[in-house]
């Protein structure tokens, strides 16, 4: 079984400052991990997913995640905010057995401040 | 345009009142899902679908039903909500095994007084 921790539940952050949420997880076995975000009164959005090869791993709209396999970590970071990207964001991993069948993470709220 | 579709958006119902919130998706996609979303809690899979006539229970599957006759649609059934059923729902689907996007709906708010 996987779990997923994200131990910031609220970031209040100033624009075109930088960010970092944390995620780590729990796992007997290889993932795939993912970052989703859900803007106000929407559904959840793909943002970026680490499947292999490079831990490096970017959106196209300038936020960038890094598996760390030692540290079980995939935490996602942004060099500069937007007041656009305020929204909770979902770390999720899954099991490459099992398709699709996501484990998320509790959530962070990324409040952009002007 | 690609899309899942939930139906409908916000409902409040009383307690035993059976209720179904529809989901379809364009996308002839085989696998779709069902999940509640509870503050601090994040997103908790209720059942799963690979594709027509196979279902299965996720995390929290407790007092919900679902069904799958058509490739298209899944929708959730309740057949007696209780209080603690109040809460955000999204259903979700995606190719099977496929390891690119879940694509998710615009969610129910259910409340169940």
């Amino acid at each position: 079984a996987q779990s997923v921790t994200q131990l910031d539940s609220q970031v209040p952050v100033f624009e075109e400052a930088p960010v970092e949420l944390r995620c780590n997880y729990s796992s007997s076995v290889s993932v795939y991990l993912f970052w989703y975000v859900q803007y106000p009164n929407q559904g959840l959005q793909l943002l970026l997913k680490y499947l292999s090869g490079s831990t490096l791993v970017e959106s196209i709209n300038g936020f960038e995640a890094e598996f760390n396999k030692s540290q079980t970590s995939f935490h996602l970071r942004k060099p500069s905010v937007h007041i656009s990207d305020t929204a909770e964001y979902f770390c999720a991993v899954s099991d490459p057995r099992y398709g699709q069948n996501f484990v998320f993470g509790p959530g962070t709220r990324l409040s952009v401040l002007p | 345009e690609a899309q899942v579709t939930q139906n409908p958006r916000y409902l409040i119902t009383v307690t035993g009142k059976k209720l179904t919130v529809t989901c379809s998706q364009n996308m002839n996609h085989e696998y779709m899902s069902w999940y509640r979303q509870d503050p601090g809690l994040g997103l908790r899979q209720i059942y799963y679908s690979m594709n027509v006539e196979v279902t299965d229970k996720g995390d929290v599957p407790e007092g919900y039903k679902v069904s799958r006759k058509e490739k298209r649609n899944f929708p959730l059934i309740l057949e007696s909500p209780s209080p603690n059923q109040t809460s955000l729902y999204f259903c979700a689907s995606s190719r099977h095994r496929d390891k690119t996007e879940a694509f998710f709906g615009q969610g129910t708010r259910l409340t169940v007084v």
